[in-house]
This record gives C-alpha cells, structure tokens and sequence, in this order.
C-alpha cells in the first residue's frame, strides 16, 4: 500500500526557470494539499484540491504560483519565473474522501534557486 | 491571525524517560488536532490524533491530551527511545481541510 509519492525529491533550478512538482496521493484518496517548509519552521498550507477543482487556495501566492489536479495523473505545483525565495521544501499531504481525516504527507521536494 | 505555537523549541531527555511536548493553539474554532513527527529529511508522520469532544486518547506508547479551556495540547510519549529523536508538530484543523501547524519540538533522546 504505497503512501504519498512526490518527485523529484530534490529539484535545482536558476532564477527565472519553471519549477513542476508533482504529488501521486494515496491510493483511494481524493483530497490532495500542498505545503511550503522553510528551514527550521512549521509548515505552511497552500493549495487544498480535490480532483478537477481547486478548493482553497488561499495560502498560495497570486503570482507565479499554481496548482492543479486533473482527472487522471497526479498533483502539479508550478512556480514559474522561479527567484531565490522560493528554495524551500515543498510537500503534497492527501486525506480520503471523508474529511476531519488525517492528511498523510509525502517526503517532499527539496527546491532549491541558483 | 490564528496560529498554534510550543512552549518549547527543544527539548532532551534521556532514553527511557517520559517525554511530554506541549502545544498552544488560539482557534477556539479548531476541532480536530493532529500531533506529527519529522525525521530529517522526510515528511511529517503522522503519530496521533484527537477531536474537539475528547480530552483525552491513547496510543502505543503516545498520549495526547486536549485542554479546550485553555486551548493547550500535550504530547506525552512513555520509556522514550532513541529512534523517538525528532521534531513534533502539532496541527490544528476547523474545517477538517487545510493544517495549521506549530514552530515544532525538537526532541532529542540521550542514550
């Protein structure tokens, strides 16, 4: 029973360049969430989808930023036009249809901005 | 805003101990709260959760206590070992969707 896949688990990019990292939720999970980690802090929410609808995106920037979570394949995070502080640990958690479940994480994207 | 906060950014025990971390949330709103552990390097595991009309509940060898008066959340974990070395998190959730986290406990276990 796999749990939440994310790749890359590392991903190194230059200023300016598209980032794209994707989320497989566990299987019968249909709430998928993504979360930024800077170093030494908590996680901070982003962007909560189910599949084909964007729930809340309250915590995710207006620009650059987007997420997506399309019928068939996994989640998709893109940054585009990527600057230094966007290097941080990004992670996909999912939850099963019913809510006030635990959301299950993944071991992240490692970002990093030359 | 809201936010949930630990007493304590560290916290060392010796192995076999008791180790109890502490959690303070500000939504009075929040009903459901989940404690999770983080190994460098990897995502946050999920250890144990608790619902607002609970005050108490328990798992192997973790205890999570819930005080709504005071909006405070503990983690207690019995004969702490070695592998327990970590940063916990607590979460806290109003809507059952989006986690609002803490700062993190790192808790470090001497042989």
């Amino acid at each position: 029973n796999a749990g939440v896949m994310q790749n890359p688990r590392h991903l190194v990019r230059r200023r300016g360049q598209e980032a794209r990292l994707r989320c497989s939720p566990m299987k019968g999970h249909s709430h998928v969430y993504w979360y930024r980690q800077l170093p030494e802090e908590g996680l901070k929410f982003m962007v909560y989808l189910q599949k084909e609808n964007i729930i809340d995106e309250s915590g995710m920037p207006k620009e650059r930023f987007s997420a997506e979570f399309p019928k068939e394949g996994p989640s998709i995070l893109r940054i585009q036009q990527v600057v230094r502080g966007d290097s941080a640990a990004y992670f996909c958690a999912s939850s099963p249809r019913t809510e006030r479940e635990p959301q299950h994480f993944g071991d992240g994207t490692r970002l990093s901005i030359l | 805003g809201e936010s949930v906060g630990l007493h304590l950014p560290t916290l060392s025990v010796q192995e076999g101990d008791n180790s109890i971390i502490n959690c303070a949330y500000s939504n009075s709103a929040s009903d459901y709260f989940i404690w999770y552990k983080q190994e460098s390097g990897k995502g946050p595991q999920f250890i144990i959760d608790i619902r607002s009309n609970m005050d108490k509940r328990q798992g192997q060898r973790v205890t999570v206590l819930l005080n709504k008066t005071v909006k405070h959340l503990s983690l207690q974990i019995a004969a702490t070992q070695p592998g327990d070395s970590a940063v916990y998190f607590c979460a806290e959730t109003h809507s059952g969707s989006r986690l609002t986290f803490g700062e993190g406990t790192q808790l470090t276990v001497n042989p």
